[in-house]
């Protein structure tokens, strides 16, 4: 089975920041991933899809790029809406792996 | 509205079994494939199940194989699991999720499996 390494598994920063997280796969998963925010208590959000395709509503501060085995989530300006677990998700073949996730907190 | 609503969890014994259900509405249930996700308590998201539009296809997760089967009844715009021999370690929030990409999300339904 492919396996996800996402990481940092937790972060601080400021608001106005730029951070980056990655997600790593075992194997070749071309651009079948997809990525999600989820904030406490709720359900998870999808924020990008197809590795680089900003899901329609969502802030032009997020952005994925990456294909084959390597992808990363940036922020370019971090916001107070924006504290939050982030996950990786493939989704081309079984099983449909999640990273372990990224807590991202305030500074 | 569109919408998915589960149903069905509860408390229940190590070794038992349960039957979820998950209410579409407000979209074509019938063209859609569909997920079963779960969150343990403080854990992360754990993909467990999917099933095309029209059931031919269908997968699981190592951790639910054999113990657990995902069903769809289009005609009642309805998803379900059914989960047996279930483990301490099953407890968690379990929500439907529409979608190859999982743009739509249930509330989830919590499960908890404790003597």
């Amino acid at each position: 089975d492919i396996q996800m390494t996402q990481s940092p598994s937790s972060l601080s920063a400021s608001v106005g920041d730029k951070i980056t997280i990655t997600c790593r796969a075992s194997q070749d998963i071309s651009s079948y991933l997809a990525w999600y925010q989820q904030k406490p208590g709720k359900v998870p959000e999808l924020l990008i899809y197809a590795a680089s395709t900003l899901q329609s509503g969502v802030p032009s501060r997020f952005s994925g790029s990456g294909s084959g085995t390597d992808f990363t989530l940036t922020i370019s300006s971090l916001q107070p809406e924006d504290f939050a677990t982030y996950y990786c998700h493939k989704y081309n073949s079984s099983p449909r792996t999640f990273g372990q996730g990224t807590k991202v907190e305030i500074k | 509205d569109v919408q998915l609503l589960e149903s069905g969890g509860a408390l229940v014994q190590p070794g038992g079994s349960l039957r979820l259900s998950c209410g579409a509405s407000g979209f074509t249930f019938s063209s859609f494939e569909m997920n079963w996700v779960r969150q343990a308590p403080g854990k992360g998201l754990e993909w467990l199940s999917y099933i095309s539009s029209d059931s031919s296809t269908i997968y699981y997760a190592d951790s639910v194989k054999g113990r657990f089967t995902v069903s769809r009844d289009n005609a009642k715009n309805s998803l379900y699991l059914q989960m047996s021999n279930l483990r301490v370690e099953d407890t968690a929030v379990y929500s439907c999720a529409r979608g190859t990409i999982m743009r739509l999300w249930g509330q989830g339904t919590l499960v908890t499996v404790s003597s």
